[in-house]
């Protein structure tokens, strides 16, 4: 089946320590997202990529790094440098252009312990 | 720039009674704009989008939104809730230039026995 897998789940941080998230997709989208959600808020935008090799700041970008060295894979790292990583994280994808619905994954709670 | 505004962030109603969201967009240009639901630590499912072909738009489950350019409105309706449909709803549009997306604050809704 087509779709966008996040992994894992739930995920537990010790202060100080960088965390990576994964985010693989097989639709074959060129453009791919990160978002941030914490409760009673709406997605903050924290990375996207529209193409392979490229990607650009969102909103809230600082504490946080991807890549995109492969057109299905988008992952996410959380530095030492976010204060407040703990939150709920989704990916999504989607073709270009303005008039394309994204599609989200299933999400990763993080949490620092 | 464009925005989409909720203009409730809770709504509650009884089972079998009718579900108004209210959304409003602003787009100096015929805007694209999608209804998402999220259930609790779940991503997000599109129910339906607006693509300038027709103004009243079905979507799943039930859900249907009518664009209203004279009123910049893009209201989700239902017009029997279930209590499936308790969830967090969110308005969004998507940016002309890059395609990102701009999501609304999102509205709970609560659906009494």
């Amino acid at each position: 089946d087509g779709g966008i897998t996040q992994s894992p789940k739930y995920l537990f941080r010790k202060e100080g320590q960088n965390v990576t998230l994964s985010c693989e997709q097989n639709l074959n989208h060129d453009a791919m997202y990160w978002y941030r959600q914490d409760p009673g808020q709406g997605l903050r935008l924290i990375y996207y990529s529209q193409i392979v090799n490229d990607f650009q700041k969102g909103d809230i970008a600082e504490g946080y790094s991807v890549s995109r060295e492969k057109k299905e894979s988008f992952p996410l790292t959380v530095t030492s440098a976010q204060k407040n990583p703990t939150a709920f994280y989704l990916c999504a994808s989607s073709t270009q252009g303005a008039w394309t619905e994204a599609f989200f994954g299933q999400g990763t709670r993080l949490t620092v312990v | 720039a464009q925005s989409v505004t909720q203009l409730d962030s809770h709504v509650s109603v009884s089972e079998g009674t009718p579900v108004l969201l209210r959304c409003n967009y602003s787009s100096s240009y015929s805007p694209s704009l999608f209804w998402y639901v999220q259930h609790p630590n779940k991503g997000l499912q599109l129910l339906l989008k607006y693509t300038s072909a027709a103004t009243l738009v079905k979507g799943i489950n039930g859900f249907e939104a009518e664009f209203k350019k004279s009123e910049t409105s893009f209201h989700l309706t239902k017009p029997s809730a279930h209590m499936s449909d308790a969830a967090e709803y969110f308005c969004v549009t998507s940016s002309s230039n890059t395609g990102k997306l701009i999501f609304g604050q999102g509205t709970t809704l609560q659906v009494k026995p």
